[in-house]
């Protein structure tokens, strides 16, 4: 199976400060297509996860344009340019090139 | 307006069963491929069995392989999870999500979970 390492697990920001999140797969997401299938999540306490960025880069309907993906094979990274308060939750990168699985998940908090 | 609406978790004694369900509305159910992701308490997303348009092919995680059963009734717009000889480890909130957009590979609709809780 394919493995999902994200770094930090925690991330204290200052709101309207930007924000990184590093993904790193095991082996290379490229499917066969050529396309790479790496998306981004994320998710509230008590609340499903929400779709922010699709095939490493694609903007899901309704994200605001302050997040971002970027990256290619094995190295993926999801930016805020700006953070809000409404932004803190646990980010998840998942691949659904081989199989389906996700990464450990990164805590974003306000400092 | 889409919805996923998980139903049937349950406080199970470590070997027993449950069969959860996921009732879905607004869209075109029979089109598309329906997935089951967990998330045991605290921790982490785990996709755990997927299923496609006619019930053909389904998929799931080795941690669950023998034990559970994905199904799906397109005439009732339902997919099912049968979770038999059930683990402490199986603990968890199960989520349904389908992937809408065409090609995405990306699951942008989302129940709200249905607790399973396995405990002696």
């Amino acid at each position: 199976d394919i493995v999902m390492t994200q770094t930090p697990l925690s991330s204290p920001v200052t709101l309207g400060q930007p924000a990184s999140i590093s993904c790193r797969s095991s082996q290379s997401l490229v499917y066969s297509d050529g396309n790479t299938y790496l998306s981004w999540f994320h998710q509230r306490p008590g609340q499903p996860p929400r779709l922010l960025i699709y095939k490493i880069s694609n903007r899901f309907s309704g994200v605001p344009d302050r997040f971002s993906g970027s990256g290619a094979g094995t190295d993926f990274t999801l930016k805020i340019s700006r953070v809000e308060a409404e932004d803190v939750g646990v980010y998840y990168c998942m691949q659904l090139t081989q199989s389906i699985t996700f990464g450990q998940g990164t805590r974003l908090e306000i400092k | 307006e889409v919805q996923l609406v998980e139903s049937g978790g349950d406080l199970v004694q470590p070997g027993g069963s449950l069969r959860l369900s996921c009732a879905a509305s607004g869209f075109t159910f029979s089109s598309y491929w329906m997935h089951w992701v967990r998330q045991a308490p605290g921790k982490g997303l785990e996709w755990v069995a997927n299923i496609n348009q006619d019930g053909s092919e389904k998929m799931y995680v080795d941690s669950v392989k023998g034990r559970f059963t994905i199904s799906r009734d397109n005439a009732k717009n339902s997919v099912y999870l049968q979770m038999n000889s059930l683990r402490a480890e199986d603990t968890a909130v199960y989520f349904c999500a389908r992937v809408s957009v065409p090609g995405s590979r990306a699951f942008d609709d989302w129940g709200q979970g249905t607790l399973v809780t396995v405990d002696s």
